[in-house]
C-alpha cells in the first residue's frame, strides 16, 4: 500500500462545516497530491505539495486548503463544506515517476 | 490542456475472451503514460509507466502499448479476477509531475 494512510476513511458532516481530511506516509517521499473522484469525472487534482510549506493548486482546488508542516503528513481542509464537496478523496505520494495512492476517504456533507 | 479519453465505458467479456481497452491523450509534451487498477471501494493500483511511442510492458495477462496518440491496454485470456475499472493517465513535460486522468473502463469477466 505505499505506506499511506488517510484519516478518516468514512465522514458525514453537515454543509458549512470545516473539514480536515489527513494524509500521512511512512516513507518521506518529497510529492504529496490530493484527488478526488467523481462518477463521470474521474480523478482530479485539488492541491499538491513539493515539499514542507511548498504546495500549489490543482485543476479543482475552491473551497479547499491544504497545509504541509512536515514531510509525513499533507492535511486538506475544507474550509466550510457544501454539498458539492460529497466525493472519495484520494492522496497520493509520487516515488520516482509513478504516483502511488491512499484508500481513499468517503466523504458526505448532508 | 491536457486530455485523457478512455474507452469503452464498459466492457463484459467471458472468462478466456481476449480483448482490448483504449486510451486515447491529448498533450503538449509526454513525460509519460499511466495505467492503473482500481477495485471498488479501493484506491488505484499501479500497473505500468509507459513514456515513448513504441514502448510495451507486460505483466501477467496484461500488456500495455504506446502511440503518439494513444495507448492500449491489451488483455489475454482474462480471468475473472481482472474484472475492474482501469484507469489512464498522462503527465505532461510541463506540469511538475500532476497526471490528468481518463474516466476509466469498467471490465467484467464473467465464467
Amino acid at each position: 500500500d505505499a505506506g499511506i494512510t488517510q484519516s478518516p476513511r468514512h465522514k458525514v458532516t453537515e454543509t458549512g462545516t470545516p473539514v480536515t481530511l489527513r494524509c500521512h506516509q511512512t516513507e518521506n517521499h518529497r510529492y504529496m497530491y490530493w484527488y478526488r473522484q467523481d462518477p463521470g469525472h474521474g480523478l482530479r487534482l485539488i492541491h499538491y505539495s513539493y515539499g514542507v510549506k511548498d504546495t500549489d493548486k490543482g485543476e479543482v482546488s475552491d473551497g479547499y486548503s491544504v497545509s504541509r508542516s512536515k514531510t509525513e503528513d499533507f492535511l486538506l481542509t475544507l474550509e466550510s463544506a457544501t454539498s458539492s464537496q460529497t466525493s472519495v478523496y484520494f492522496c497520493a505520494i509520487r516515488v520516482a515517476t509513478e504516483a502511488f495512492f491512499g484508500q481513499g476517504t468517503r466523504l458526505t456533507v448532508v | 490542456e491536457d486530455q485523457v479519453t478512455q474507452s469503452p465505458e464498459a466492457l463484459r467479456l467471458q472468462e478466456g475472451e481476449s480483448s482490448s481497452l483504449n486510451c486515447s491523450y491529448t498533450v503538449s509534451g509526454l513525460r509519460g503514460l499511466f495505467w492503473y487498477r482500481q477495485d471498488p471501494g479501493k484506491g488505484p493500483e499501479f500497473l505500468f509507466t509507459l513514456y515513448s511511442a513504441g514502448e510495451e510492458k507486460e505483466k501477467e495477462r496484461l500488456k500495455a502499448t504506446l502511440t503518439k496518440k494513444e495507448s492500449f491496454l491489451h488483455i489475454t485470456a482474462p480471468k475473472p479476477e481482472d474484472s475492474a475499472t482501469y484507469l489512464c493517465a498522462v503527465q505532461d513535460t510541463g506540469t511538475a509531475s500532476k497526471l490528468t486522468f481518463g474516466t476509466g473502463t469498467r471490465l467484467q469477466v464473467t465464467l
